[in-house]
């Protein structure tokens, strides 16, 4: 089916870690962002991207890295997690200027 | 920059009374409005939105919102709250993205507020 997918849906891992989430859509939209969401905050969003190569920080970018070499992914990592980061994040896609659409997230917990 | 105000993180009714959910924004232009519904352990689903044209839009599952400009709010309402509607609720406001690189359009990012909870009781 189309849509957007996250993986994993759960990681477990451990501080100063690297960690990569990833997130796949096959509308073919052309922007993509990575939000994290956490009690009492709301959803906030990390980076963002307008095609492949093309990438710009978000609200909360720090401790996080982006790349997107294709259309269809939006990796994001955590070069080396941190406690703060233990978080729900969620990718979205929007193919028209405003609509998004989001994955199912992924439960992140450093330890 | 815009921001979101939801008012009451947790709101409580019993199944056939009025849910109303309340939103307030700030914005330096007139903005695209959304409601979200998310249900436990599941990502973020589009209820409703505004963009332009009648100020009471209609969304999924009974719910609708007006958009006031005098007052700055996009209220979400439902008559009669049934059981499966329990989940949390976000509104989000749009704020035009400034074109990076060589991307072709213009895109929104969207500000969200912190949540609202509605829980519905039999």
């Amino acid at each position: 089916d189309a849509g957007i997918t996250q993986s994993p849906r759960y990681k477990i891992t451990e501080t100063g870690r690297q960690v990569t989430l990833m997130c796949h859509q096959t509308w073919s939209h052309s922007y993509m962002f990575w939000y994290r969401q956490d009690l009492g905050h709301g959803l906030r969003l990390i980076y963002y991207s307008a095609a492949a190569d093309i990438t710009d920080k978000g609200e909360v970018p720090d401790g996080y890295v982006v790349s997107r070499s294709k259309t269809e992914n939006f990796p994001l990592t955590l070069e080396s997690a941190t406690r703060s980061q233990t978080s729900v994040y969620f990718c979205a896609s929007s193919g028209r200027a405003y609509e998004q659409y989001f994955g199912p997230g992924t439960r992140l917990t450093v330890t | 920059a815009q921001s979101v105000t939801q008012l009451g993180s947790h709101v409580s009714v019993s199944e056939g009374a009025l849910v109303l959910l309340r939103c307030n924004y700030s914005s330096s232009v007139p903005p695209y409005l959304f409601w979200y519904v998310q249900y436990p352990n599941q990502g973020l689903q589009l209820l409703l939105k505004y963009t332009t044209g009648a100020t009471l839009v209609k969304g999924i599952n009974g719910f609708e919102a007006e958009f006031k400009k005098s007052e700055t709010s996009f209220h979400l309402t439902k008559p009669s709250a049934h059981m499966s509607d329990a989940a949390e609720y976000f509104c989000a406001v749009s704020d035009l993205i400034p074109r990076i690189g060589n991307s072709g359009g213009s895109n929104y990012k969207l500000t969200f507020g912190k949540g609202t909870l509605l829980t519905v009781n039999p």
